[in-house]
C-alpha cells in the first residue's frame, strides 16, 4: 500500500508561517488533500486537489505538491490554527485506495 | 448547510455486533459516494468503507472485510455500517463522510461529528 509520511510535530510562533510536509513516492503525480482536526472535533477539509480551498477556509491556508513532497502552508499563524493536520491521497493502484498521512500536530507557541 | 449526524455507537463485547447510522441533510444524498472513516483513540485517520451513489458498488479496508457491511437508504437520506464480529482493535470514533470527486481523485468534503465504538469485555 502507498505510504504518506508527515513530521509528528511542528511548532510556530503567532504571525509566522508554518509548513507541514507530506512525503510519498512520486506524490507529485497524485492529488493531495489536507484536513485540520482540532481536539475533540471532527476533521475539516482545508485544501483539496493540491491547492484548492473549500469555501470558508481562509486564504492563509495554501498547498503545493511536487516530486516526492506535498506541503501545506499556513501563513500568519493564529492561535486557533493549533490542531492536527492530515494529508490524504486517492491511489487507484493502492489497497486501500484512500490513504492518510501519519498526521502532524501544529503547536502555536 | 450540509449536516451528517452519526448514531449507534456504544460499548460492545468482543464478538458482538453494532449498527451505526448516519442521517444526512442539506444536500442531494443520492448524488454522492459516502464513506465511513475511523480514528482509534490517540491515533490517526483510517478509511473503513465507501459506497456508490446508488449502492451498487461497495469497498472495504482489508481489516473489516467479511465483518462490516456498508449500506444506504436514499429514500431516508441515511448511511449505515453493520459491524459484526467486533474486535478490540475496532475501538474508535467512526465518522460518516461525504465524498468529493475532482477528475480522478476522491476526498472527504464533509464529516459528521463521529460516534464512539468501544469493544471491550
Amino acid at each position: 500500500s502507498y505510504v504518506l509520511t508527515q513530521p509528528p510535530s511542528v511548532s510556530v510562533a503567532p504571525g509566522k508561517t508554518a509548513r507541514i510536509t507530506c512525503g510519498g513516492n512520486n506524490i507529485g503525480s497524485k492529488s493531495v488533500h489536507w484536513y485540520q482536526q482540532k481536539p475533540g472535533q471532527a476533521p475539516v477539509l482545508v485544501i483539496y486537489y493540491d491547492s484548492d480551498r473549500p469555501s470558508g477556509i481562509p486564504e492563509r491556508f495554501s498547498g503545493s505538491n511536487s516530486g516526492n513532497t506535498a506541503t501545506l502552508t499556513i501563513s500568519r499563524v493564529e492561535a486557533g490554527d493549533e490542531a492536527d493536520y492530515y494529508c490524504q491521497v486517492w491511489d487507484s493502484s493502492s489497497d486501500p485506495n484512500y490513504v492518510f498521512g501519519t498526521g502532524t500536530k501544529v503547536t502555536v507557541l | 448547510e450540509v449536516q451528517l449526524v452519526e448514531s449507534g455507537g456504544g460499548l460492545v463485547q468482543p464478538g458482538g455486533s453494532l449498527r451505526l447510522s448516519c442521517a444526512a441533510s442539506g444536500f442531494t444524498f443520492s448524488s454522492y459516494w459516502m464513506s465511513w472513516v475511523r480514528q482509534a483513540p490517540g491515533k490517526g485517520l483510517e478509511w473503513v468503507a465507501n459506497i456508490k451513489e446508488d449502492g451498487s458498488e461497495k469497498y472495504y479496508v482489508d481489516s473489516v472485510k467479511g465483518r462490516f457491511t456498508i449500506s444506504r437508504d436514499n429514500a431516508k437520506n441515511s448511511l449505515y455500517l453493520q459491524m459484526n464480529s467486533l474486535r478490540a482493535e475496532d475501538t474508535a470514533v467512526y465518522y460518516c463522510a461525504r465524498v468529493g470527486q475532482q477528475l480522478e481523485t476522491f476526498y472527504f468534503q464533509h464529516w459528521g461529528q463521529g460516534t464512539l465504538v468501544t469493544v471491550s469485555s
